[in-house]
C-alpha cells in the first residue's frame, strides 16, 4: 500500500506571496491532519479534516487553511506568508474512527522556505 | 505549558550502549505512540501504546505504557549508529475535541557514535 504523498517537497516563496500544499493520504484512510515543524516550537497542530469538514483546528491565524475533496486528499493554503511561516509542513492520514488504535502516519513534508 | 515533556533533549553515545527516553505528563492520553524522523523526511511510526502498563518491544526497542497512561518510555539495547534520529513521542488527550490532534513532545535528538 502506498504511504502518504505530499507535493512539492520543497518551496521558496517571498513575503506576501500565497502557497497551497497538497497531501494524498493512504489509500482508504479518511482523515488528513497537518503539522508544522520548526526547530524552536517542534510539531504543532494545524488542523484536521475529515470526510471534507473540519473537525479540529489548532492555535494558527487565519491565514491558514485547508479544505479535503471527495477523494480524501487535502490541500493547505498560507496567505500573505511571513518570514516566520518558513518550516516543514507534515501531513498525516489516519482511518479518523477515533479508535484508541487509530494511528496517523506521515508524509515526507513540504519544506517552506519564505525569504 | 508543554503538554508532553520528552527527555533528555540531546543523548550522545558509543555505540553497543543502553539509553532509555523518557516521555511524561500530567494529563492522561487515550493512546500514545513514538515516531523516529530522519533530517528532511516525515516522522515514521514506530510504535502504537493503548493500554495502561502495556509493553512493547521491537527487537531492541522496549517501549512502556505508564499504569495511569500519563508517561511513556523508549529503551534501546546495544544502540547502533543506524538508531541515530529524531525520537518523537505524541499522543491524543482523552476526552475534549482532540480529533486527528497529536500532541507531540519536544523530541529527543540522539547520536550513537561507531
Amino acid at each position: 500500500k502506498a504511504g502518504v504523498t505530499q507535493t512539492p517537497r520543497y518551496l521558496i516563496k517571498t513575503r506576501g506571496q500565497q502557497v497551497t500544499l497538497s497531501c494524498s493520504p493512504i489509500s482508504g484512510h479518511r482523515s488528513v491532519s497537518w503539522y508544522q515543524q520548526t526547530p524552536g516550537q517542534g510539531l504543532q497542530f494545524l488542523f484536521e479534516y475529515f470526510s471534507e469538514t473540519q473537525r479540529n483546528k489548532g492555535n494558527f491565524p487565519g491565514r491558514f487553511s485547508g479544505r479535503q475533496f471527495s477523494n480524501s486528499r487535502s490541500e493547505m493554503n498560507v496567505s500573505t506568508l511571513e518570514l516566520g511561516d518558513s518550516a516543514l509542513y507534515l501531513c498525516a492520514s489516519s482511518l479518523g474512527q477515533q479508535r484508541r488504535t487509530d494511528t496517523q502516519y506521515f508524509g515526507p513534508g513540504t519544506r517552506l522556505t519564505v525569504l | 505549558t508543554q503538554l508532553l515533556e520528552q527527555s533528555p533533549q540531546f543523548l550522545s553515545i558509543q555505540e553497543g550502549e543502553n539509553l532509555t527516553v523518557y516521555c511524561n505528563s500530567s494529563s492522561v492520553f487515550s493512546s500514545l505512540q513514538w515516531y523516529r524522523q530522519e533530517p528532511g523526511e516525515g516522522p515514521v511510526l514506530l510504535v502504537t501504546v493503548v493500554t495502561g502498563g502495556e509493553v512493547k518491544k521491537l527487537k531492541r526497542l522496549t517501549f512502556q505504557f505508564g499504569d495511569a497512561r500519563k508517561d511513556s518510555s523508549l529503551h534501546i539495547t546495544a544502540a547502533q549508529p543506524g538508531d541515530t534520529g529524531l525520537y518523537l513521542c505524541a499522543g491524543e488527550i482523552l476526552g475534549g475535541t482532540s480529533y486527528g490532534k497529536l500532541t507531540f513532545g519536544q523530541g529527543t535528538i540522539l547520536t550513537v557514535h561507531p
